[in-house]
């Protein structure tokens, strides 16, 4: 199975300035279609996960575009352009290459400075 | 947009069979742009995917608990299930449903959209 590596494991940023967080997969999550199936979810507090990011850079419906994600082969970032207070949460990557057998990232915590 | 919403237990005691139902009440659970599956949060942790099923009734499950969950679907009622044999505390958590977009169709192969989630607690 391909184990997902997040980092930070807490971040703590200033509102406006931007944040970035990183998740390293053990090896590529390269689905044998081609496509790198790689997702960000945001989790606020006492709320579901929400997913941002999918395909390693594809906003999802409604998601605001101070977020953005990018990497290819086993190093991904997720980057918040300015960093609003909504943005508080726990955010984790996904990895589907063996679609629909999947694995979760740690998480990363997202706190105001 | 998909609207999915959980039922359980709540308070379970250990060794006990753990029930879940999800119901799609917008949405068609034979919808093939989706696939439906299961993941959990043990309190303060992160998530962990549990089981998957396609509306024809194809399978899927996370391997540390292959031997003790089922996934099911029940298109009549629009909705699917699981059932987690031999509970234990390390059971107890947060168990959401969730919609994945079908890779297949060009969808996400991530989860869309997410129930609310019901608590469940094992304890003696």
């Amino acid at each position: 199975d391909i184990v997902l590596t997040q980092t930070p494991l807490s971040s703590p940023v200033t509102l406006g300035q931007p944040a970035s967080i990183s998740c390293y997969a053990s090896q590529s999550p390269v689905h044998s279609d081609g496509n790198t199936y790689l997702s960000w979810l945001q989790q606020r507090p006492g709320h579901p996960p929400r997913l941002l990011i999918y395909k390693v850079s594809e906003r999802f419906s409604g998601v605001p575009d101070r977020f953005s994600g990018t990497g290819a082969g086993t190093q991904f970032t997720l980057k918040i352009s300015k960093v609003e207070v909504e943005d508080v949460g726990t955010y984790y990557c996904m990895q589907a290459a063996r679609f629909p057998r999947l694995t979760f990232g740690g998480g990363t915590k997202l706190e105001i400075e | 947009q998909l609207q999915l919403q959980e039922s359980g237990p709540g308070l379970m005691k250990p060794s006990e069979t753990l029930s879940l139902t999800c119901i799609v009440s917008v949405g068609s659970i034979k919808n093939s742009d989706y696939y439906w599956g299961w993941v959990r949060q043990s309190p303060g942790k992160g998530l962990e995917w549990l089981a998957t099923i396609f509306w024809i009734g194809s399978t899927f499950y996370n391997p540390s608990l292959q031997n003790r969950v089922v996934i099911s679907v029940d298109t009549s009622n629009n909705r699917f299930s699981l059932k987690l044999t031999s509970v234990t505390a390390a059971d107890s958590g947060t168990y959401y449903c969730a919609a994945s977009g079908n890779p297949y169709h060009y969808g996400s192969a991530s989860f869309d959209y997410w129930g609310q989630g019901t608590l469940v607690s094992v304890s003696s």
